[in-house]
């Protein structure tokens, strides 16, 4: 079975400092990877995504996470927090080999403190 | 890039009434689409998956019948709350995996759309 635990409900970084969300996967197979943002009342927007290539991915907005398979994590990194990045952001498993269904973990909430 | 619409994007009823939820691809095709719902403060909960010209595959604890899922072509597929009841008040999102557009290839990525919010008297 595939899982994915987000270790922090809510993060709270001054504007400017870096970020760091935590991510750490289970799955039986090789995982794909996601990091989506939700804004307040909004759908979904994709971060970023490993799919067994890179394992440092770079991803929109300045967000970047690394895959380490021996640490089972994807840690999503940003150098410089912008107040536009509070929102809601979710690590995603999936399998690959065709399997859709994505499985979210429980979310981070980051606040930036002006 | 890719869009997903969801309508309406509010939605309040009467208990015990119907609510029908439109998801869109506006400019591919999507052969499957998937449907969730996101209660207060917590994450996705994938409900169904959506293929065109097929029934839905629902996920373990969700009711077919009170949660319809029509799927009739590859730019629609809608999700009807039937009987809605205060309990099924939720921020439900659909996305749609891109199937590619008429003659075009499949990028196979996965949109979602901005979600409807349903809130049940």
């Amino acid at each position: 079975a595939q899982s994915v635990t987000q270790l922090d409900s809510h993060v709270s970084v001054s504007e400017g400092t870096p970020v760091l969300l935590r991510c750490n996967y289970s799955s039986s197979y090789s995982p794909s990877l996601f990091w989506y943002v939700q804004h307040p009342n909004k759908g979904l927007q994709l971060l970023l995504k490993y799919t067994s290539a890179a394992t440092l991915v770079k991803g929109i907005n300045g967000f970047e996470a690394e895959f380490k398979k021996s640490e089972t994590s994807f840690h999503l990194t940003k150098p410089s927090a912008h107040m536009s990045d509070a929102a809601e952001y979710f690590c995603v498993v999936s399998f690959n080999f065709g399997n859709e269904k994505l499985t979210f973990g429980t979310g981070t909430r980051l606040t930036i403190i002006p | 890039g890719a869009v997903v619409s969801q309508h309406p994007s509010w939605v309040i009823c009467k208990s015990g009434t119907s609510v029908k939820i439109e998801c869109r691809s506006l400019d591919f095709q999507a052969t499957t689409m998937f449907w969730y719902r996101q209660f207060p403060k917590q994450s996705l909960m994938l409900m169904a998956t959506s293929n065109e010209g097929s029934k839905a595959t629902y996920e373990q604890g969700v009711e077919k019948d009170k949660f319809l899922i029509n799927h009739a072509s590859l730019t629609l597929s809608t999700l009807t709350v039937t009987s809605a009841h205060p309990e099924d008040s939720s921020f439900y999102i659909c996305s749609a995996r891109d199937a590619g557009t008429s003659g075009g290839a499949s990028t196979g990525e996965l949109f979602f759309g901005e979600g409807s919010r349903l809130t049940v008297l």
